[in-house]
């Protein structure tokens, strides 16, 4: 098992460039998510994937936010035009199928920093 | 909207001590619950998950509880360590929805 890993660990980037990060899940993890944390919070839910299918996006994915999950292995988190707010750590987490009994694993998180 | 508070927001407990984490969900109705540590500047190690039917979990030194009729859950974490240091997150799923609500966490300071 090894575990959830993100690429990359840090992204130092200027206002108005576009990002992309990657999530390779847990390999026979069909269900994927990706958080927001800022600095002092808890992580917030922005989407999730059960296989390739997008089954869940919340609100605080605007329009400049696009995730995708070809063929149900890793997945994909684009932010074109980078604004300030957007400083987080972006963090992937998978699981399971199987109702309440299948725990979400997480992985270390793209620290994103917009200049 | 789902509000999950964490108290005491920060902890600092000399070593060997027992504490106690709590965690409330404005919204009683949790499916089920993941208790997280995460180290400064990682990701998220998940310690124990209480299932929509269970009311307590344990491992190891760690025990965690729900009582859904308050929504309300605690960690316990017995005979702490200097490596227990870490921010607790308590986070919580709604019936019908796969994604977890968090608390803004406990950062638990344990001195040798």
């Amino acid at each position: 098992d090894t575990g959830v890993s993100q690429n990359p660990r840090h992204k130092i980037t200027k206002r108005g460039q576009n990002v992309t990060f990657r999530c390779d899940p847990i390999s026979e993890h069909n269900r994927l998510y990706w958080y927001r944390q800022t600095l002092g919070q808890g992580p917030e839910f922005l989407t999730y994937f059960q296989n390739e299918a997008q089954l869940e996006k919340s609100r605080l994915l605007s329009d400049r936010f696009s995730a995708e999950r070809p063929k149900g292995s890793f997945s994909t988190l684009e932010i074109q035009r980078t604004e300030q707010g957007d400083s987080a750590m972006y963090l992937c987490a998978s699981s399971l199928e199987g109702g309440d009994s299948q725990p979400q694993h997480f992985g270390d998180g793209t620290r994103l920093s917009i200049l | 909207k789902q509000e999950v508070t964490q108290i005491p927001a920060a902890l600092s407990v000399p070593e060997g001590e027992n504490l106690v984490l709590n965690c409330s969900f404005t919204d009683s109705a949790i499916y089920n619950l993941q208790w997280f540590r995460q180290d400064p500047g990682k990701g998220l190690t998940s310690l124990l998950l209480i299932q929509s039917s269970q009311r307590e979990q344990t491992s190891g030194r760690l025990n965690a509880s729900l009582d859904k009729s308050s929504g309300r859950s605690t960690l316990y974490i017995a005979a702490s360590q200097p490596g227990d240091s870490a921010t607790y997150l308590c986070a919580g799923t709604q019936t019908g929805a796969n994604n977890l609500f968090f608390g803004t966490g406990t950062r638990l300071t344990v001195i040798p």
